[in-house]
């Protein structure tokens, strides 16, 4: 597929268990980016990558949460003791090189913590 | 800090008319960006127009255009020929100069009647 692919699009879990979310930028792009959308509000920044530097972790809200990328590609978002507070929409953009840097977003993966 | 401010909750268009929807924002920096994004119910964050702080033209995008006033800080987006299709939920955005993390606004939910 041509677009940014996140798996699980659904994932139910317990209070206390660890989650991992799997994000697939667009081949060849070298910005990645993940952010959480709660239930009828906008998107919270979480954390971002680019090529080699070191991660723009400014957004993680605890340090349950931590991010990686590995070979500049595939990223894989973890939240260790799932709270309940942690359901939301966790969604991934990835952006080409390019002035604009437009970001071009997956569907999500809808996390419920129960 | 940088902020995006969408004061219409929910909006309603009738079918074929057109339609804007509001956004301001505030930054200290010169230099910046501004996007409009579609959510329908799906989830997906669906790209739909970009203004750079530089661009001495609105931006178009087939039916879409962004107001920009660079003075009053607002970068509204007009939908032109309204589509049943065209309801969803949509974002207003400002990357930062840094890093490029997109800053949303709380969303409009528009409907769009027949």
């Amino acid at each position: 597929g041509a677009g940014v692919s996140q798996s699980p699009s659904n994932k139910v879990t317990e209070k206390g268990k660890d989650v991992e979310l799997r994000c697939d930028p667009i081949s060849g792009h070298t910005a990645l980016y993940w952010y959480r959308q709660s239930l009828g509000q906008g998107l919270e920044f979480l954390i971002y990558f680019q090529g080699n530097s070191a991660p723009d972790k400014s957004g993680l809200p605890s340090d349950r949460f931590s991010a990686e990328r590995t070979g500049g590609s595939v990223s894989t978002l973890t939240i260790q003791r799932t709270q309940q507070e942690d359901s939301a929409v966790y969604l991934c953009a990835s952006t080409p090189r390019g002035s604009k840097n437009i970001q071009y977003f997956g569907a999500g993966t809808r996390l419920s913590v129960l | 800090a940088q902020k995006i401010t969408q004061t219409q909750p929910g909006m309603f268009v009738q079918e074929k008319e057109a339609v804007t929807l509001d956004c301001t924002y505030d930054t200290s920096d010169p230099s910046y960006g501004l996007f409009w994004y579609k959510q329908p119910s799906s989830g997906e964050m669906i790209f739909l127009i970009y203004q750079g702080s530089y661009d001495q033209q609105n931006a178009t995008e087939g039916r879409y255009s962004l107001n920009f006033q660079k003075a009053r800080k607002s970068a509204n987006l007009v939908i032109s020929a309204s589509q049943l299709g065209d309801s969803a939920m949509y974002f207003c955005a400002m990357r930062e100069v840094q890093g490029g993390k997109l800053i949303f606004g709380q969303g409009t939910e528009l409907s769009v009647k027949p």
